[in-house]
């Protein structure tokens, strides 16, 4: 069983509507979750963190954890041609010394 | 928030010669981590670069074929020892400063090895 499991895609959303990502981690230790962007060619960028159940919003994105499910999520309200790009979860098992395992992640793309 | 910079961005070598990557960070630090994307795969941490002392290695790495070195809270390099075609990734490293636990990564350094 994979650490980190992220649906591949493509997955294809029109513009202005809302993306679902959705992650799901294997070791229930695990503490600190993450999600970054990765456009092609460049080096991944953090979107959000979150650590505790619930909902987190910044702006147009909300990350989504459930320790009992083992899922992470993150929704992308308003989508924009900007936001296709490769999101990556990555997941740390401990403290900041700790570093993380990142599922392969999932390849979003906008429809204009 | 730092400024993380890596040399070389990109190289092209060949088999059996090594490569060395540095990682700087234009303000002190308190983590730093090397990490490797093949192609069209995601990040696999290679190990975390400690400050003064040995790094710590994932399994699958060893410190004869990627000898890491930190020698202050803003440097570190990695190398890539007696190189095969296999070691063609994206090396990275990231770093975490302040009091948050949040990684942040550097622009990457593309290896070709032929």
């Amino acid at each position: 069983q994979k650490e980190v499991e992220q649906n591949s895609g493509p997955l294809s959303v029109p513009e202005g509507a809302i993306a679902s990502l959705n992650c799901t981690y294997s070791d229930r230790v695990s503490q600190s979750f993450f999600w970054y962007r990765q456009y092609s060619g460049k080096s991944p960028e953090l979107i959000m963190s979150i650590y505790s159940n619930g909902d987190k919003e910044d702006g147009r994105f909300t990350a989504q954890l459930n320790k009992a499910s083992q899922y992470v999520s993150l929704l992308i309200r308003d989508s924009q041609p900007s936001d296709s790009a490769t999101y990556l979860c990555a997941v740390r098992k401990g403290g900041g010394a700790d570093g993380l395992t990142f599922g392969k992640g999932t390849h979003l793309i906008i429809q204009p | 928030s730092a400024v993380i910079s890596q040399k070389p961005s990109r190289d092209i070598c060949q088999r059996g010669t090594s490569l060395t990557i540095q990682c700087q960070v234009d303000s002190q630090v308190t983590m730093m981590f090397w990490y490797r994307q093949q192609p069209g795969q995601s990040l696999t941490l290679i190990a975390t670069a400690n400050q003064g002392s040995e790094a710590t290695y994932e399994s699958g790495f060893v410190i004869d074929k990627f000898p890491i070195s930190r020698p202050n809270l803003t440097f570190s390099t990695l190398t890539v020892s007696n190189m095969s075609p296999e070691d063609s990734s994206i090396y990275l490293c990231s770093v975490v400063w302040g009091g948050g636990d949040e990684q942040y990564f550097g622009p990457g350094t593309r290896l070709t090895v032929t």
